[in-house]
């Protein structure tokens, strides 16, 4: 089942902060972030681990909340760079390790402008 | 210097003809992953492997097959091609913890007409 993203599309300026999340309804044992950017193939940006801690890229980072199976990726002082259309990845977890098998989200929209 | 590249970039078939894509890969990793990708609809894993022969069904596998006979290439072939599978496929690939992440190849998109 796919995690749900949201918010689906999201219009920024230059330097403006953005939140992007993603729910499940399994419990996870991973969420995986990826950016696309058009014509392109999905680029990895960061893993939660279950039981990990808080992930950080730059101006880029994100946490995982176990118990309500969410995962948020925080985009402070957004660049032109970042425009494109993320998502997220979540792993279920079988016997205390991870699927080896990725569930995306449908995507969310990120557009920065001057 | 690309770990993994798809062929072909591009394809027009007519619906009812077989369809092979391939996927090769130059790291050695153990897992690959085919996924389609449609507007709306995210990316939708269609099969996967998990070694040399080993592999098994994603979410949207009706249609498609698989084989992997050695390590670096992955194939998937459309049995007789319909309209439904026009789509961007992304191969991707995984060492045996997906800490990194996947690495996608760049896609193959496939006109069925």
């Amino acid at each position: 089942q796919q995690p749900v993203q949201s918010p689906q599309a999201v219009i920024l300026r230059e330097g403006e902060d953005a939140v992007i999340n993603c729910s499940s309804s399994k419990a996870l044992y991973s969420v995986h972030w990826y950016r696309q950017k058009h014509g392109e193939a999905p680029v990895f940006l960061m893993i939660l681990l279950k039981g990990g801690e808080q992930k950080g890229h730059e101006k880029i980072s994100a946490s995982f909340n176990e118990k309500k199976q969410q995962s948020s990726l925080y985009l402070t002082a957004s660049q032109l760079s970042y425009s494109g259309t993320y998502f997220c990845g979540t792993e279920r977890g079988l016997s205390g390790a991870g699927s080896y098998q990725l569930t995306f989200g449908k995507g969310t929209k990120l557009s920065v402008i001057p | 210097d690309a770990g993994i590249t798809q062929s072909p970039r591009h394809k027009v078939t007519e619906t009812g003809t077989p369809v092979t894509l391939r996927c090769h890969q130059t790291e050695n990793h153990r897992y690959m992953y085919w996924y389609r990708q449609d507007p709306g609809h995210g990316l939708r894993l269609i099969h996967y492997s998990y070694g040399v022969k080993d592999t098994d069904k994603g979410e949207v596998s009706d249609g498609y097959s698989v084989s992997r006979s050695k390590t670096e290439d992955f194939l998937l072939t459309l049995e007789s091609a319909t309209s439904s599978q026009t789509s961007v496929y992304f191969c991707a690939i995984s060492e045996q913890d997906s800490y990194y992440g996947y690495t996608f190849g760049s896609g193959t998109r496939l006109t069925v007409v």
